[in-house]
C-alpha cells in the first residue's frame, strides 16, 4: 500500500518568515495529494490540494509543488502569522479507478509561529 | 446544511464495553470513512464506506465493526472496547469515492477506555 513520509515533525519559525512542510509518497499511482491544517482540539481541515497534472498551485501565502518524478510533495507557507501555528497534514491517494482510493495522511508536522 | 455530525464529543468507557459511535452527513457524500488519531501517529483508517451496503477495512479495522445501510450514516462500533483504543475518532465524507475530492471531517469524539 501507499507510504507517505512527513517532515520535519516539529518546526518553529518567526513571525513574517516563511515555513516549507515536504512529504514523500511511495505509490507512483497516486496522484492526488491534498493539506490538511489542524488546530488545537479541533478537526483537520483541507486547505490546499494538488493533482498529478499540475506542478505548482498557489492560494494566497499558501503554496504546494509537485515532483512526480522525485515522489514528493510541499506545502510552502509565507509570511507565517500566529494563526498559522497548527498541526499540518499532507495525503495522498490514487487516480479513479486505479485501484484504492483511500487517502493515506502523513504523520503530520506542528508548525509553531513565533510572534 | 450541517456538514459532518459526529455523536458523543466525549466518551469514557470501562473495559469490555461496548458503544456505538455516531457519524453523519447532509452533503450525499458517497464516501465516509472512519480514522482514529493517536499521538505521532497521524490519522490511520480504520473502515470506510463507498455507499450504501458497501463497506471495507482500512488499516486498522480490529475491535471495530461499520455499517452503511443509508448514504447519510456510517456508525463505528466498538465491540469489546480495551484501553489500546483510547483515541480520538474521526469521520470523514468526500463527494465522490476515489476522484480526489477533499475530505470533510466531523469534529471528532475523544474516548477514553479505562
Amino acid at each position: 500500500g501507499e507510504n507517505v513520509e512527513q517532515h520535519p515533525s516539529t518546526l518553529s519559525v518567526q513571525e513574517g518568515d516563511s515555513a516549507v512542510i515536504k512529504c514523500t509518497y511511495s505509490d507512483s499511482a497516486s496522484n492526488y495529494f491534498p493539506w490538511y491544517k489542524q488546530e488545537l482540539g479541533k478537526r483537520p481541515q483541507l486547505i490546499i490540494d494538488i493533482r498529478s497534472n499540475v506542478g505548482e498551485k498557489k492560494d494566497q501565502r499558501i503554496a504546494v509543488t509537485l515532483n512526480k518524478t522525485a515522489k514528493h510533495f510541499s506545502l510552502h507557507i509565507t509570511e507565517t502569522q500566529p494563526e498559522d501555528s497548527a498541526v499540518y497534514f499532507c495525503a495522498a491517494s490514487r487516480a479513479p479507478g486505479a485501484g484504492s482510493y483511500q487517502l493515506t495522511f502523513g504523520k503530520g508536522t506542528k508548525l509553531s509561529v513565533i510572534p | 446544511n450541517a456538514g459532518v455530525t459526529q455523536t458523543p464529543k466525549f466518551q469514557v468507557l470501562k473495559t469490555g464495553q461496548s458503544m456505538t459511535l455516531q457519524c453523519a452527513q447532509d452533503m450525499n457524500h458517497e464516501y465516509m470513512s472512519w480514522y482514529r488519531q493517536d499521538p505521532g501517529m497521524g490519522l490511520r483508517l480504520i473502515h470506510y464506506s463507498v455507499g450504501a451496503g458497501i463497506t471495507d477495512q482500512g488499516e486498522v479495522p480490529n475491535g471495530y465493526n461499520v455499517s452503511r445501510s443509508t448514504t447519510e450514516d456510517f456508525p463505528l462500533r466498538l465491540l469489546s472496547a480495551a484501553p489500546s483504543q483510547t483515541s480520538v475518532y474521526f469521520c470523514a465524507s468526500s463527494l465522490k469515492a476515489g476522484e480526489g475530492y477533499g475530505y470533510t471531517f466531523g469534529s471528532g469524539t475523544r474516548l477514553t477506555v479505562v
